[in-house]
């Protein structure tokens, strides 16, 4: 079964608003996760590494206010897009690093699907 | 810099063919490489991954995949290719082991009956 559970799966807002977007480990403890974006048809990019319990490290041209990264938790990390566009519209994936086993396999989220109207 | 290219954007092959879908990476040390398979609307699944040592490598669902150094090449292949296999899949690169992961830009397969 699902290891990383993400939330909402889909969701739809209006131009202006904010959205949350939340990544769990189920069964373990993950001080890092990540997130990726990815347009339609198109490889996913990552966005930033969220790590517990301090700020998050955002890839150069990921603008850090737009999309906010809360780490609050060693099972939780959530994605604010802040004053959507509809140019915010993408799929949102996050994983998290396992720490057990040997080579502490990486998980990903089933994605998150928004889109801003 | 480090990137991955998957030169074959969409590929489709007949059920029970053979199946080899490419990537080439560019990286300054030695990468750790990755095979993800995306079903539309999904998240990832891991189906082989490369650290170090056997060049060849086993995977799930039937595939394997070879680390050529002197290529810069991560090739994935699979012998006998069913219709449930029709997805996009990624090649990714990672630094070391740390989860920062650059992933090609992908390759959709169709699987015709």
């Amino acid at each position: 079964g699902a290891v990383v559970s993400q939330h909402p799966s889909w969701v739809i807002c209006k131009s202006g608003t904010s959205v949350k977007i939340e990544c769990r480990s189920l069964d373990f403890q993950a001080t890092t996760m990540f997130w990726y974006r990815q347009f339609p048809k198109q490889s996913l990019m990552l966005m930033a590494t969220s790590n517990e319990g301090s700020k998050a490290t955002y890839e150069q041209g990921v603008e850090k206010d737009k999309f906010l990264i809360n780490h609050a938790s060693l099972t939780l990390s959530t994605l604010t897009v802040t004053s959507a566009h509809p140019e915010d519209s993408s799929f949102y994936i996050c994983s998290a690093r396992d720490p057990r086993g040997f080579d502490s396999p990486l998980h990903f989220g089933n994605g998150t699907r928004l889109t801003v109207t | 810099a480090q990137s991955v290219t998957q030169p074959d954007i969409h590929i489709t092959v007949s059920e029970g063919a053979s199946l080899e879908l490419r990537c080439n990476y560019s990286y300054g040390a030695t990468p750790y490489l990755f095979w993800y398979v995306q079903s539309p609307g999904q998240g990832l699944q891991l189906l082989l991954k490369y650290f170090s040592g056997d060049t060849l490598v086993q995977g799930i669902k039937g595939f394997e995949a070879e680390f050529k150094r002197s290529q810069s090449s991560f090739n994935l292949r699979k012998p006998s290719v069913h219709w449930s296999d029709a997805a996009e899949y990624f090649c990714a690169v990672g630094s070391g082991n740390t989860g920062k992961l650059i992933f090609g830009q992908g390759t959709t397969l169709q699987v015709k009956p």
